[in-house]
């Protein structure tokens, strides 16, 4: 079993849509988890840290449930700008990150 | 602006030359940096990890001789490729973890583009 899963993709949804990302990690002792946020032919960027809690910023949601071992990230009203490629990021007490596969989005017009 | 850079950001070269790329964090001191390695339409791959001061840690399958990576002070890492093949055409990326308050964060490097002709 991998240490982190994305469902690849692509998601093909229209402009105004709401979309949902799941990330399934096997570590329990992962600490950290984020988001990033890939263009074609770019590095990634970190689109938001994901919280114990539960954190939103502007139309982005992402939710960590440690038990489940279960990361999510919802986008709604999707624009255009949002296509990319969504990388589910852990780690653990060190400087051990992993990378998940990601989950390639496509917003059509 | 950037935290980290890298350079150069595309390079084509010849079958059997070496081919060094660098990667600076510029404004915060990284102890670690890791290489990455991307294939079209797949998944960043980390090669090593890059430890100020002394030997990168390869990820199995990755060939320290030929991807030689070196660490010399606490803003820079180098990765060369040595004697380069078209297979080994690919997107490489540096990133650094900057510590502080939202801890763990990942900055990259904009990636270099190699085509080994």
């Amino acid at each position: 079993r991998k240490e982190v899963e994305q469902d690849p993709g692509p998601f093909n949804v229209p402009e105004g849509a709401t979309v949902a990302f799941n990330c399934t990690y096997s570590n329990s002792a992962s600490q950290s988890f984020f988001w990033y946020r890939q263009d074609c032919r770019k590095e990634p960027k970190l689109l938001m840290s994901v919280y114990s809690s539960g954190n939103e910023d502007g139309r982005f949601t992402a939710q960590l449930n440690r038990a489940s071992q279960y990361i999510s990230l919802l986008i709604r009203d999707s624009k255009l700008s949002d296509s990319a490629t969504y990388l589910c990021v852990v780690k653990d007490y060190g400087q051990n990150f992993v990378f998940g596969p990601g989950t390639r989005l496509s917003v059509l017009p | 602006g950037a935290v980290v850079s890298q350079h150069p950001s595309r390079v084509i070269c010849k079958s059997g030359t070496s081919v060094k790329i660098e990667c600076r964090s510029l404004d915060f001191q990284a102890t670690t940096m890791f290489w990455y390695r991307q294939f079209p339409k797949q998944s960043l791959m980390l090669m090593a990890t890059s430890n100020e001061g002394s030997k990168a840690t390869y990820e199995q399958g990755v060939e320290k001789d030929k991807f030689l990576i070196n660490h010399a002070s606490l803003t820079l890492s180098t990765l060369t490729v040595t004697s380069a093949h078209p297979e080994d055409s690919s997107f490489y990326i540096c990133s650094a973890p900057r510590q502080g308050v939202n801890t763990g964060e990942l900055f990259f490097g904009e990636g270099s583009r190699l085509t080994v002709l």
